[in-house]
């Protein structure tokens, strides 16, 4: 079974609109991570956001939110107001802490950012 | 200051030669990782190193692959007897220690084996 699961290989959306990328993770480890990276046509990876699966509240980063619902196995990445900057891939992954800290990325989500 | 730094970074070989790429983490991180991205695809783990140890070396696709760091600083992944399924860009990342959440990715090494 994958770890870490991006439904959507692709979107399309408006310039200034809020984006919701979808990740979900599988893990019976009870100490985990959940990170956001960017990768840009240049091919730099670029961290955005993390969260601790002890976090009680959602991790937040400028324009960056994670929406982290525990129960659900869901650390979905909102980015406010998107820029044409944005259009990027973008990879969830997951690091389980009693595993030796391997990192484990979804295949990623190629968004598009319209003018 | 200094970030992550790799070097070569493009490299052709033919196939059946071995290769050795290497990482220059940021100073003073103690983890680093080895990762490697096939085209249009994501990122596939190989190896952490926490110092000069190794705690989980089965992300490494084959024997054929080994790596290295000596001084808890620099880091080499060496490929023996390349292979054309070899080619993809292998991406190196430091972070201060094993606790930190924050990666910071190299520009990597685009390998192509012929």
């Amino acid at each position: 079974a994958q770890k870490i699961t991006q439904t959507q290989p692709g979107m399309f959306v408006q310039e200034k609109e809020a984006v919701t990328l979808d990740c979900t993770y599988d893990t019976s480890d009870p100490s985990y991570g959940l990170f956001w990276y960017k990768q840009p046509s240049s091919g730099e990876m670029i961290f955005l956001i993390y969260q601790g699966s002890y976090d009680q509240q959602n991790a937040t980063e400028g324009r960056y939110s994670l929406n982290f619902q525990k129960a659900r196995k869901s650390a979905n990445l909102v980015i406010s107001a998107s820029q044409l900057g944005d259009s990027a891939m973008y990879f969830c992954a997951m690091r389980e802490e009693n595993r030796d800290d391997k990192i484990i990325f979804g295949k990623g989500t190629r968004l598009h950012i319209l003018p | 200051g200094a970030g992550v730094s790799q070097s070569p970074s493009n490299k052709v070989t033919e196939k059946g030669k071995d290769v050795e790429l290497r990482c220059d983490p940021i100073s003073g991180h103690t983890a680093l990782y080895w990762y490697r991205q096939s085209l249009g695809q994501g990122l596939e783990f190989l190896i952490y190193f926490q110092g000069n140890s190794a705690p989980d070396k089965s992300g490494l696709p084959s024997d054929r692959f080994s790596a290295e760091r000596t001084g808890g600083s620099v880091s080499t992944l060496t490929i023996q007897r390349t292979q054309q399924e070899d080619s993809a860009v292998y991406l190196c990342a430091s972070s201060l220690d094993r606790l930190s959440y924050e990666q910071y990715f190299g520009p990597g090494t685009r390998l192509t084996v012929t």
